[in-house]
């Protein structure tokens, strides 16, 4: 069973500041790997989709890097400011029937 | 395009009762979706559909049901409620599962005394 965990569970920075969010997963045989943002009583939002062919992507500020071999991925922020703060959440497509399973996420809170 | 739209945003319901969430989208997508998300637990799977006519089991399906009647609308029912299924239900949608990306309503807050 596909298994999504991501690290840390909070995170507070000052507003500026380059930041690295962590996502691991235990089955590597992925289809495609994603990042969503989530703002308190919102639905999510989808920042950054990687195909299992692909290494990376990138947004504005933000880039998406997956070493499926290893099962990792990160979501590097580059300036941070405090509209960045919501949960992020990490998911993968994967198996037979090609389910997303979410990691917990990780809560950013930028500090102005 | 108005995305993927869920009602009702809110919902109180007593043990035993049941109901239907709504869902619909309007961007021709194949695939829909429907999880629950629990503080603690993530996000999980309950029922999906990769087409109409075709639905399947997801992670937690007990409790549910759905139909996938036409292409927009997805409905999710609850056939006794119970006080376990208080919870934060999204709606998803893509193109496809494996190779598009997956678009979420806004949620319907459920709870059930």
């Amino acid at each position: 069973k596909q298994e999504v965990t991501q690290i840390p569970a909070a995170l507070s920075v000052p507003e500026g500041e380059n930041l690295v969010l962590n996502c691991s997963f235990t089955d590597s045989a992925i289809y495609n790997l994603q990042w969503f943002r989530q703002d308190p009583g919102k639905g999510l939002t989808s920042l950054l989709l990687i195909q299992s062919s692909q290494r990376e992507q990138t947004s504005g500020r933000l880039n998406a890097s997956l070493d499926k071999s290893s099962g990792r991925s990160t979501l590097y922020i580059a300036a941070s400011q405090p509209g960045d703060s919501a949960t992020y959440l990490c998911a993968v497509i994967s198996g037979s029937a090609r389910q997303l399973t979410f990691g917990s996420g990780t809560q950013l809170t930028v500090l102005p | 395009n108005a995305g993927v739209t869920q009602t009702p945003k809110f919902q109180v319901l007593k043990t035993g009762q049941s109901m239907t969430l709504q869902c619909a989208q309007d961007m021709n997508h194949e695939y829909m979706s429907w999880y629950r998300q629990d503080p603690g637990m993530g996000l999980r799977l309950i029922h999906y559909s990769v087409g109409a006519g075709i639905t399947d089991q997801g992670e937690v399906p007990n409790g549910y049901n759905v139909s996938r009647s036409t292409t927009e609308d997805f409905p999710l029912r609850l056939l006794s409620a119970a006080p376990s299924q208080t919870s934060v239900y999204f709606c998803a949608s893509s193109y496809s599962i494996s190779s598009d990306t997956q678009y979420f309503g806004p949620g319907t807050r459920l709870t059930v005394l």
